[in-house]
Parts: structure tokens; sequence; C-alpha cells
């Protein structure tokens, strides 16, 4: 069965700072893989996808991902956070046949600090 | 704005009693998917539905139901409700309803509590 983890509850950096959150999954074959964010009171807002091909995907807001298999990991990345980067972030699983729903992880809430 | 709709935006209402969430797709989107997310299971899915006929289901309760009509608004029944049904619902859409590369587009979502 799939199963995502996203091992950090809570992460605390300064603006400007550098920013990593991690992602683990645990799936058959090579998974679809997302990573959303939610802000206070909004729905979930799509921040990038892999598929396939090129392991580092780029995303909106200057969000980045890498996609290392023999890791089973999916780590979003920023060089450098904004105050409005403060939401929750949620890596996802989709599998690549059959139905379209998704499996998330249970979110890692983001605090910037000035 | 995602071009999801839901209502009602919040929804208070006691145990054992049942209400109806309706969601609005997006234009052109033929896929709805509904999600509970609450503090101790995290966001699950519960169920999708693909121009009318259910497609996938998750972990949804007996007690919960859902449909798609012809318009392809979508409403989710939830019906005996316990305490422990106060979640943050979502709806979300897409344009195919399989294959894993359709993007969902997640609306804002109602939240229920249940005194």
């Amino acid at each position: 069965a799939q199963s995502v983890t996203q091992p950090d509850i809570h992460i605390t950096v300064s603006e400007g700072a550098s920013l990593e959150l991690r992602c683990n999954y645990s799936y058959g074959a090579t998974p679809y893989l997302f990573w959303y964010v939610q802000s206070p009171g909004q729905g979930l807002q799509l921040l990038l996808k892999y598929f396939s091909g090129d392991t580092l995907v780029q995303g909106i807001k200057g969000f980045e991902a890498e996609f290392k298999r023999s890791q089973s990991s999916f780590n979003l990345r920023k060089p450098s956070v904004h105050w409005s980067d403060a939401a929750e972030y949620f890596c996802a699983v989709g599998e690549q046949t059959g139905a379209n729903n998704l499996f998330f992880g249970t979110g890692t809430r983001l605090t910037v600090i000035p | 704005d995602s071009g999801v709709t839901q209502t009602p935006k919040h929804l208070i209402t006691a145990t054992g009693q049942r209400v109806t969430l309706r969601c609005s797709p997006r234009s052109g989107d033929l896929s709805v998917y509904w999600y509970q997310q609450s503090l101790d299971q995290g966001l699950q899915f519960l169920i999708q539905y693909y121009n009318g006929e259910e497609r996938a289901k998750g972990n949804i309760l007996e007690r919960f139901s859902a449909q798609q009509f012809p318009d392809l608004h979508s409403e989710l029944n939830l019906s005996s409700l316990e305490l422990g049904d106060s979640a943050l619902y979502f709806c979300a859409s897409s344009v195919g309803g399989s294959g894993g590369r359709n993007e969902q587009f997640f609306g804002p979502g109602t939240r229920l509590t249940v005194l």
C-alpha cells in the first residue's frame, strides 16, 4: 500500500534562510509525486509535481524538489524563504494506473521568523 | 482562486444529525474528489466520481455517501454525525479520472463542527 512520511511536524526558519522539507514514500513502482501548500483558511495549492524524466523539478514560488529513487524521497527546497511562505506543506503520492486519488503525508508546518 | 467552489464554508450541527456538503468543479473538469482533513487522521481521500459515476473509494464511512449530478456538481452526505466527524472537508476536481497525471484543483473546504 502507498504511504507518505513527512518526518518533520514543524520547522522554523529565519527569513532569507534556505529550506528543505523532507518527504519519503512507500510505493511498489515509481509513483507520481506532488507537493501542495495550504495557507491558513485556504485550500491546497499545487507547488510542483514529478511524473518522470529529470529528477529535479521546478515549481511555483521559487520552490524545487528532487526525486531520489534510491532513498524513496522527494524533498522540497527553497534557497531563500520569504515570510509569505509560512504555511503547511503536504507531500502526496499518486498512482500511475487506476484511480487518480492522492495519498497525503501528515504535513509540515513552516514558521518563518524575521 | 482554483475555480472549485464549496458551500457552505462553515457548518455547525449536533450529533446524530445529517448534513450535505456541496461542490462545484472547475469548468470542464469531469472528476470530483472528496477529502477529509482532521487533526488525528490528517488528509484522507474519501471518494471520487468521474462524469457521474463512482470511480474510486477510500476511507469513507458507511454513514457517508456522495453523488455527482448531470451538471457535474457533487454532494457529500454525512449522516448520524458523531463528534469525531468534525473536520475540514475538501473537494477537488480534475479533467480526467485516472492515470495519476491529472492535476487536482482544491476548493477552500467546508469546516464541519459537530457538537
